[in-house]
């Protein structure tokens, strides 16, 4: 299994707070990406990364941002948590092109703002 | 731009039966393929892959043909097990980038 954890597993919190998820990976994989997961709506991409302090957004990234400071840990922030950030929130990371991009994915936090 | 289609889910089987999870996408040029598997409350795995036309990737008794001129990557199974149950996903990596694009996801239940 690949080296991804994801902190922490739950959480609760009010509406209105910050919130900040960890995702931490011991594969020294050079892309990671934050997704949510919603019924649904299957896997939609928030933010990912293609290096340290390299971000971009993906197709849901408004209320949300993200940071990476060192190669194997990549944060995501919401600065103001709404319910409908209420999801499963996954980290996954890739090495590169000679590996066709194929993801691996932490266990996921469950989020819920009430 | 690029896309996969699943199979509306969810699927319900009885143990050892055949399974195909029908997967089609639109995309230009050559992309390559995956299958991913998540199980009740756990991140998604990777299943199988292939990365050109023809190939078949395969793992745990699961199969998946590559088909360019279909645009299909249908996922099947020969004998399910009720550990199989769980939410299958197809998606694609388009040559030059780094994202993935992922079908919504079909559950599949298997009976004893």
């Amino acid at each position: 299994d690949a080296g991804i954890t994801q902190s922490p597993r739950h959480k609760v919190t009010e509406t209105g707070t910050p919130v900040t998820l960890r995702c931490h990976q011991t594969e020294n994989h050079r892309y990671m990406y934050w997704y949510r997961q919603d019924p649904g709506h299957g896997l939609r991409l928030i933010h990912y990364s293609y290096g340290v302090k390299d971000t971009d957004k993906g197709e849901v990234s408004d209320g949300y941002s993200v940071s990476r400071s060192k190669t194997e840990d990549f944060l995501l922030t919401l600065e103001s948590a709404t319910s409908s950030q209420t999801s499963v929130y996954f980290c996954a990371i890739s090495e590169s092109r000679v590996t066709a991009y194929e993801q691996y994915f932490g266990p996921g936090t469950r989020l819920t703002v009430t | 731009g690029n896309s996969v289609t699943q199979m509306e889910g969810p699927v319900t089987l009885s143990e050892e039966a055949f399974l195909t999870i029908n997967c089609t996408y639109t995309a230009t040029g050559y992309p390559s393929l995956f299958w991913y598997v998540q199980y009740p409350g756990e991140g998604l795995q990777l299943l199988l892959k292939a990365t050109k036309a023809d190939d078949k990737g395969s793992n745990k008794g699961f199969e998946a043909t590559y088909r360019k001129e279909t645009t299909s990557f249908h996922l099947e199974k020969g004998s399910v097990q009720v550990s199989d149950s769980a939410v299958y996903f197809c998606a694609l990596s388009q040559g030059g980038s780094e994202k993935l694009v992922f079908g919504k996801g079909t559950k599949l239940t298997v009976n004893p």
